[in-house]
């Protein structure tokens, strides 16, 4: 099992929609996770940590689940300037982190 | 804001070419990554360095060597480049292990 597996997508939904991506990691021992967005050849940027009791940022939600081992990010009313590739990070502890191999949104008009 | 730099965009060298990649942060970050990135393999780590001077073995690090004479700075050398090092070169500062990672921009580097 991969230590951390994403859905590669691509999600396509029209504009104004609801979309939900999940994370699953397999060390439970984890310890801080992050969702980072992607556009077509540039950096991963830092989109929002995610903290136990979730937090919100916005038209973003993020949600941790300990018990299941899997992050989630909701995006509300998408915009066509969310399209990107949505990259999930687990850190294990110092030096070891973790990132998926990403989920590739598509906002359509 | 934290502010990583990576010396080029774009960099195009011949086969068997030694190759410097140069990465600063300004952000006083005790940990620094190099990875690469290709499609459909994700990111993959290179080389990591923790503090001056010390460097640890990331999942990739045949043919790249790794530099960290100062804290602000972070090298990554392809010793006799190839073409199958043709790839995207990412940069990353981190201040303690629990917090997030910051990149550069990026450096596309061509081996032909």
């Amino acid at each position: 099992r991969k230590e951390v597996e994403q859905d590669p997508g691509p999600f396509n939904v029209p504009e104004g929609a609801t979309v939900a991506f999940n994370c699953t990691y397999s060390n439970s021992a984890s310890q801080s996770f992050f969702w980072y967005r992607q556009d077509c050849r540039k950096e991963p940027k830092l989109l929002m940590s995610v903290y136990s009791s979730g937090n919100e940022d916005g038209r973003f939600t993020a949600q941790l689940n300990r018990a299941s081992q899997y992050i989630s990010l909701l995006i509300r009313d998408s915009k066509l300037s969310d399209s990107a590739t949505y990259l999930c990070v687990v850190n294990l502890g110092p030096q070891k982190v973790t990132f998926g191999t990403g989920t590739k949104l598509q906002v359509i008009p | 804001d934290v502010k990583v730099t990576q010396s080029s965009r774009y960099l195009v060298k011949r086969t068997g070419e030694k190759v410097f990649l140069e990465c600063v942060q300004d952000m006083d970050h005790e940990n620094m990554f190099w990875y690469r990135q290709d499609p459909g393999l994700g990111l993959r780590l290179i080389y990591f360095s923790y503090d001056v001077k010390m460097k640890e073995k990331g999942d990739i690090p045949e043919g790249y060597s790794v530099s960290r004479e100062k804290k602000e700075r972070f090298s990554l050398i392809l010793e006799s480049a190839s073409t199958n090092q043709t790839s995207m070169y990412l940069c990353a500062s981190q201040g303690t292990g629990d917090q997030p990672q910051h990149f550069g921009d990026g450096t596309r580097l061509s081996i032909l």
